[in-house]
């Protein structure tokens, strides 16, 4: 089955300091990635819609300067969090859309852990 | 606003028995609807899609129902074992973008098989 990525799968870092966060499609090439953050208990929620070669397409409330997303080729998206706060701390998860799937099934990443200090 | 629903009361059953989760939507009318097992820490996986023109679909021991009037879909899971002890989320096709739709997911519903 279509299998998804993402590296690190924990970090941690200081206040102010930027992390990067990479989602690879292993198996297929994704045109359209997904980046979610979860907190405790909480439910996915959508932060943005990457496309490849093309600028990612922010939900509202998203700040877009912080959050920067870059689909550089059809196998990889990344997110940085800069000047990351202890807010921002959450669990990070991508998801890519499988074509063989009819575009309609997203494969999940295993997660990023963020932990801000 | 659209608003999907699922027991947030975690659910407790007995190895062997058949657990039954709800998931409900409003101001709604999804194309289908998805089922994903969450483990903790780990990203959700992929279990179930369910069109609006059917009413039910099974895979292996899972079986999925969708009633478009009640808005409401049910999720069952038979002889159930201690492995399927996780969080199971439903989810619903958004807005549709050029290449894929955006889903909306509910909170979940923890489900524990005890032995």
């Amino acid at each position: 089955g279509a299998v998804v990525s993402q590296h690190p799968s924990r970090v941690i870092c200081k206040s102010g300091t930027s992390v990067k966060i990479e989602c690879r499609s292993l198996d297929f090439q994704a045109t359209t990635m997904f980046w979610y953050r979860q907190f405790p208990k909480q439910s996915l929620m959508l932060m943005a819609t990457s496309n490849e070669g093309s600028k990612a397409t922010y939900e509202q409330g998203v700040e877009k300067d912080k959050f920067l997303i870059n689909h550089a080729s059809l196998t990889l998206s990344t997110l940085t969090v800069t000047s990351a706060h202890p807010e921002d701390s959450s669990f990070y998860i991508c998801s890519a859309l499988e074509p063989a799937s009819g575009q309609e099934t997203q494969y999940f990443g295993p997660g990023t852990r963020l932990l801000v200090l | 606003s659209q608003k999907i629903e699922q027991n947030s009361e975690a659910l407790n059953i007995q190895e062997g028995k058949t657990a039954t989760l709800t998931c409900n939507y409003t101001n709604y009318s999804p194309a289908y609807l998805q089922w994903y097992r969450q483990d903790p820490g780990r990203g959700p996986v992929f279990l179930l899609l369910i069109r609006e023109n059917e009413k039910e679909k099974r895979k292996e021991r899972l079986k999925v129902t969708f009633d478009t009037t009640l808005k409401q879909s049910l999720f069952h899971i038979t002889a159930s074992q201690p492995a399927d002890s996780a969080t199971y989320l439903c989810a619903l096709l958004g807005v549709v973008y050029n290449q894929g739709g955006k889903l909306i997911f509910g909170q979940g519903t923890e489900l524990s098989v005890k032995p």
